[in-house]
């Protein structure tokens, strides 16, 4: 078990540019989640998958987010159009339906 | 979208004291309660879940769930200089998604 792993771990990127960002949850959690992070804020949900299936998404993600999870394994956020309020830590879990949620380390996205 | 409130920190405690965290949240049918320790620049990490009124002990840590007063608290005994963190509270409901709250932070004094 190597735990849930993020790529990049920082990412500066220049206002209007897109990004992505990956997710490896422990391997057999079905459970995906992904959560942003400001400073002084605690985790804010954005959406979350089942295996492949992508079941809920918060009305804090606008249409320029979109993520997928094919295959039931990785996950990809992406951020289209990035603007200077997208700067933040996004963070992805893992875990199996109903069990606790374990955290990857993040990635913590600077747009200029 | 369930609101989780934590006491407002810093809380400051010498080494070797308890530190006492709280935190309420509103939704009557949130089901599963979480603390997870954040350190500084670093992702949140899962130090105690309860499930059921009454207290859940684990080391120097002990959770403690009212359901009923929509209460959770969690006691740091005889705490380190490596406690020195912030303490997010977590909440969920039969959909599993998390809220939290704004963590609180705390230093412990040599």
């Amino acid at each position: 078990d190597t735990g849930v792993s993020q790529n990049p771990r920082h990412k500066i990127t220049k206002r209007g540019q897109n990004v992505t960002f990956r997710c490896d949850p422990i391997s057999e959690h079905n459970r995906l989640y992904w959560y942003r992070q400001t400073l002084g804020q605690g985790p804010e949900f954005l959406t979350y998958f089942q295996n492949e299936a992508q079941l809920e998404k918060s009305r804090l993600l606008s249409d320029r987010f979109s993520a997928e999870r094919p295959k039931g394994s990785f996950s990809t956020l992406e951020i289209q159009r990035t603007e200077q309020g997208d700067s933040a830590m996004y963070l992805c879990a893992s875990s199996l339906v109903s069990e606790e949620q374990y955290f990857g380390p993040g990635t913590r996205l600077t747009v200029t | 979208q369930k609101e989780v409130e934590q006491n407002s920190g810093p809380l400051s405690v010498p080494e070797g004291a308890i530190a006492s965290l709280n935190c309420t949240y509103s939704d009557r049918g949130s089901q599963s309660f979480f603390w997870y320790r954040q350190y500084s620049g670093k992702s949140p990490e899962l130090i105690m879940s309860i499930y059921s009124n009454g207290d859940k002990e684990d080391g120097r840590f002990t959770a403690q769930l009212n359901k009923a007063s929509q209460y959770v608290s969690l006691l740091i005994r005889d705490s380190q200089p490596s406690d020195s963190a912030t303490y997010l509270c977590a909440v969920s409901g039969n959909d599993y998604k998390l809220s939290f709250g704004a963590g609180t932070t705390v230093t412990v004094r040599a």
